[in-house]
């Protein structure tokens, strides 16, 4: 059973590109997160949302409750932003995502 | 601040071989996780501690035992360690529904 799907699983982009990667969940949740792990390194938190949207420089994070569904938009893409993108949802307990590999092409 | 610390970041184990992995963290949180990750999985839960002197099972805790030893640490030990358990192990605290998370950096677990 997969609580949690992402789209796509792996994504290549040419540096400066616009880039969505999506999120969808079965169960119920209160929070949802989006998470950043560098190749062999660790995981950093991006956002926290439970509605809405949010903004932090060229990252976008949206959430649609009532769709269960979410998309963390990378504006001005560049190659440092080349990562895995994991999206965790839940409340009392998390479920994670399998993760959208990010290449950003110079 | 150096948010959550664990350790080491590579072991190499034989099969029957125990180990402790520590972690700690310096932000007064209450909850701590521990999560492996593997290719082509979502990070699952092995235990997590809701707060100083508890501690509860996962999704995946067979053959691992926790111990919350204060506020600040939470550690999982292998017992006998199983080629099943190579993985990447993650440390983590306060993944909930107010605040952000924190991870550490990992540890690369290889059992032969």
């Amino acid at each position: 059973k997969n609580e949690v799907e992402q789209s796509p699983q792996n994504l290549t982009a040419q540096e400066g590109e616009f880039i969505t990667i999506n999120c969808s969940y079965s169960v119920g949740i209160s929070a949802l997160h989006w998470l950043q792990q560098h190749p062999g390194g660790g995981i950093v938190s991006l956002f926290m949302l439970s509605s809405g949207k949010k903004k932090h420089g060229r990252l976008i994070a949206t959430i649609n409750i009532q769709e269960k569904h979410s998309s963390l938009h990378i504006t001005a893409s560049h190659p440092r932003d080349s990562a895995v993108y994991i999206c965790a949802v839940g409340g009392n307990q998390f479920y994670f995502g399998t993760g959208t590999s990010l290449t950003v092409i110079p | 601040n150096a948010g959550v610390t664990q350790t080491p970041k590579f072991q190499v184990l034989k099969t029957g071989q125990s180990m402790t992995l520590q972690c700690a963290q310096d932000m007064n949180h209450n909850s701590m996780y521990w999560y492996r990750q593997d290719p082509g999985m979502g990070l699952r839960l092995i235990y997590y501690s809701a707060s100083e002197g508890t501690t509860d099972k996962g999704e995946v805790p067979n053959g691992y035992n926790v111990s919350r030893l204060n506020k600040r640490e939470f550690s999982l030990r292998l017992e006998s360690a199983a080629p099943s358990q190579t993985s990447v192990y993650f440390c983590a605290s306060e993944l909930g529904t107010n605040t952000e998370a924190f991870f550490g950096q990992g540890t690369r677990l290889t059992v032969v």
